[in-house]
Formats: structure tokens, C-alpha cells, sequence
């Protein structure tokens, strides 16, 4: 069955590291995006791409940068990690730019310290 | 997987009673919506979706209405059962934006008592 995974699914690091969360998924989807989940925010957006060679920001873009050079894979970095970017992490995939079919990964709880 | 816990609203029910989940969205342009459960753990699974186009819809004992004047959302769950507690989310997709990516509600969490 199709899945989208993420990796690790705990990480802990220091301040100014660089850190990468991995997103992989089987969909064959073009669409993906990367969010992080707070206390009293929700869901907020961080990047996301269209497919292979595209990236664009979302709200939350400072101290991340993603890159797509497949369609399956989406990893997300932080430059050099901060502890307000303790938090934690949802990759999701979709069917059409429009939303549908919009599947979540299982998440990344980094903390840095 | 993941889960945060987020100070959010709470509702309480009943095991067997229904269940109203509300959401103010924030984009009148939005033509597109979903209501998403998030478990203990878990990412946010897929419950149910509307068009613009339409004011209700019904799912397997779930039923969204939008109603676009007053820029409201509702989740109803039918005969609540302890397997439906989990943070609740809507998101709403906005065209035109140059931007395709779904903005989330921050959440409200359903107790269901036994």
C-alpha cells in the first residue's frame, strides 16, 4: 500500500546544528509540504513543492530550507537549529494542488537543546 | 508517531451522544474544506471534505455544513463513541493565492466519557 513516511521519528540536537528530517512517500504524488505543529498554533506551513525542482515558502519558511530532486522525497533542514524550532514536525502529500487527497505522515518530535 | 498537547478547547460528551465540532474559517474566497482527527500520537487522518458549492454533506456517522455567510464550519459525529476522541482540526484551501496549500484551524479536542 502507498504510505508516506518520516524519519526520525525523535530527534534531539543542539543550538546551531544542522539538522535534516527525511520525507518519503509512495503515492506518486506531486504535491508536498512541509508543517510544524505548536501549543495553541495548529498546523503552520513551512515550505512546500509542486514537484521535482520546485520549492516555494510558506509562513513560517526562516531557518528551513527543503529540496526536491525526486518526486518521492521531501527533506526538510535547518540551517543551524534554534529552540524555538523545538516542535514538532508533519510531511503530508497531495493528489491535486487543490487539497484532495491530502495524506500526513506519522510526524517528528525534535527537540533542541 | 506524534502528537502535541496543545491547550485547546475541549468538548465533552457523552459515549452515544452527538457531537458538534465548530470552525470559524478565515477566507471568504476558500472553496475547498476539510475536517481532519488527530489521535494521541498520530498524525491528522482525513475525516470528511466540502466544496464551496455546497452547504452539507454526509459521511459514515459524520455530517460537515458550511455556511458560507458566516464563514462557519461544523463538524456533527452521530452516537459518539470513546474511539472518536482526538483533537479535531479544519482546513480550508484558498485559490488565488499563488499558493495551494491547506490553512488549519488550531484544533478543538473531543472527551468522550464512558
Amino acid at each position: 500500500d502507498a504510505e508516506i513516511t518520516q524519519s526520525p521519528r525523535h530527534k534531539i540536537t543542539e543550538t546551531g546544528r544542522q539538522v535534516t528530517l527525511a520525507c518519503h512517500q509512495t503515492w506518486n504524488h506531486n504535491n508536498m509540504f512541509w508543517y510544524r505543529q505548536d501549543l495553541g498554533h495548529g498546523l503552520r506551513l513551512i515550505h512546500y513543492s509542486y514537484g521535482v525542482q520546485d520549492t516555494n515558502k510558506g509562513e513560517v519558511s526562516d531557518g528551513y530550507s527543503v529540496s526536491r530532486s525526486n518526486t518521492e522525497d521531501l527533506p526538510l533542514t535547518l540551517e543551524s537549529a534554534a529552540s524555538s524550532q523545538t516542535s514538532v514536525y508533519f510531511c503530508a502529500s497531495s493528489e491535486t494542488r487543490q487539497g484532495t487527497g491530502y495524506t500526513f505522515g506519522s510526524g517528528t518530535r525534535l527537540t533542541v537543546v | 508517531g506524534e502528537s502535541v498537547g496543545l491547550h485547546l478547547p475541549t468538548l465533552s460528551v457523552q459515549e452515544g451522544d452527538n457531537s458538534i465540532i465548530n470552525c470559524a474559517y478565515s477566507n471568504s474566497a476558500s472553496d475547498y474544506f476539510i475536517w481532519y482527527k488527530q489521535e494521541s500520537g498520530k498524525g491528522p487522518q482525513f475525516i470528511i471534505d466540502i466544496r464551496s458549492n455546497m452547504d452539507k454533506r454526509q459521511g459514515q456517522r459524520v455530517t460537515v455544513l458550511l455556511n458560507k455567510t458566516v464563514k462557519h464550519l461544523s463538524l456533527q459525529i452521530a452516537a459518539t463513541q470513546p474511539g472518536d476522541s482526538a483533537v479535531y482540526f479544519c482546513a480550508e484551501n484558498t485559490p488565488h493565492t499563488g499558493r495551494r496549500a491547506l490553512t488549519f484551524g488550531s484544533g478543538t479536542r473531543l472527551q468522550v466519557q464512558p
